[in-house]
């Protein structure tokens, strides 16, 4: 069945550095994809969209790319800070529902 | 309200018995999620509604869960004979419609013992 998936389950950095969370997928039909940040506790908090007409977008300190030839979706944090520490998930709409990934956990050091 | 709301935040339920969660969308917004999420794992679909109607109920795992929006705003969905493999955290969600921007809100954590 159709899934999205990110390539690693944890990625650590270290403050001030950038990140760079990827997401593979493959429904090649899907036509709008988010990326969510989720911290303990919390809700999944709506980070950034984009849409399959795009293949940049960008929002305060953060850049979707997507790479619709391979089926790739990618989250860069620009100077990233300890509250950037969370779960990032990217999901993608599939008809009526959304399809969520298993996440990766983003640890940032200072 | 601001927000999606939640009621409650936390349930803890004996093993057979039937619980209702609660879900408060943001005022205006027609399309609402239902998704539950176990420990590490990403949200999974249960159901979603546009206005009143269940448009996808793929997602509920078995005829126990069940889910209404009667008016079209508050959700409740329905567990009937709680079994200890339902015990997660449920999520809702709504969006202005279909396709846009989805909110979330904190969550019920269910636990049944």
């Amino acid at each position: 069945g159709e899934s999205v998936g990110l390539h690693l389950p944890t990625l650590s950095v270290q403050e001030g550095d950038n990140s760079i969370i990827n997401c593979a997928y493959s429904n090649s039909a899907s036509d709008y994809f988010i990326w969510y940040k989720q911290e303990s506790g919390k809700g999944p908090q709506f980070i950034i969209d984009i849409r399959s007409n795009m293949d940049k977008r960008q929002g305060q300190r953060v850049t979707v790319l997507l790479n619709k030839t391979v089926k790739h979706l990618s989250l860069q944090i620009a100077a990233t800070q300890p509250g950037d520490s969370a779960v990032y998930f990217c999901a993608h709409q599939a008809g009526t529902a959304l399809i969520f990934g298993k996440g990766t956990t983003l640890s940032v050091s200072s | 309200g601001a927000g999606v709301s939640q009621t409650p935040s936390n349930k803890v339920t004996e093993k057979g018995k039937y619980v209702e969660l609660r879900c408060d969308p943001i005022s205006g917004h027609t399309a609402l999620y239902w998704y539950r999420q176990s420990l590490g794992q990403g949200p999974e679909f249960l159901i979603y509604f546009q206005g009143t109607g269940a448009a996808d109920d793929s997602g509920l795992p078995n005829d126990r869960f069940f889910a209404v929006r009667p008016e079209g705003s508050v959700s409740t969905l329905k567990i009937q004979r709680t079994e200890r493999g339902d015990s997660a955290v449920y999520l809702c969600a709504s969006s202005p419609d279909l396709g846009t921007e989805a909110f979330f809100g904190q969550g019920t954590r269910l636990t049944v013992v």
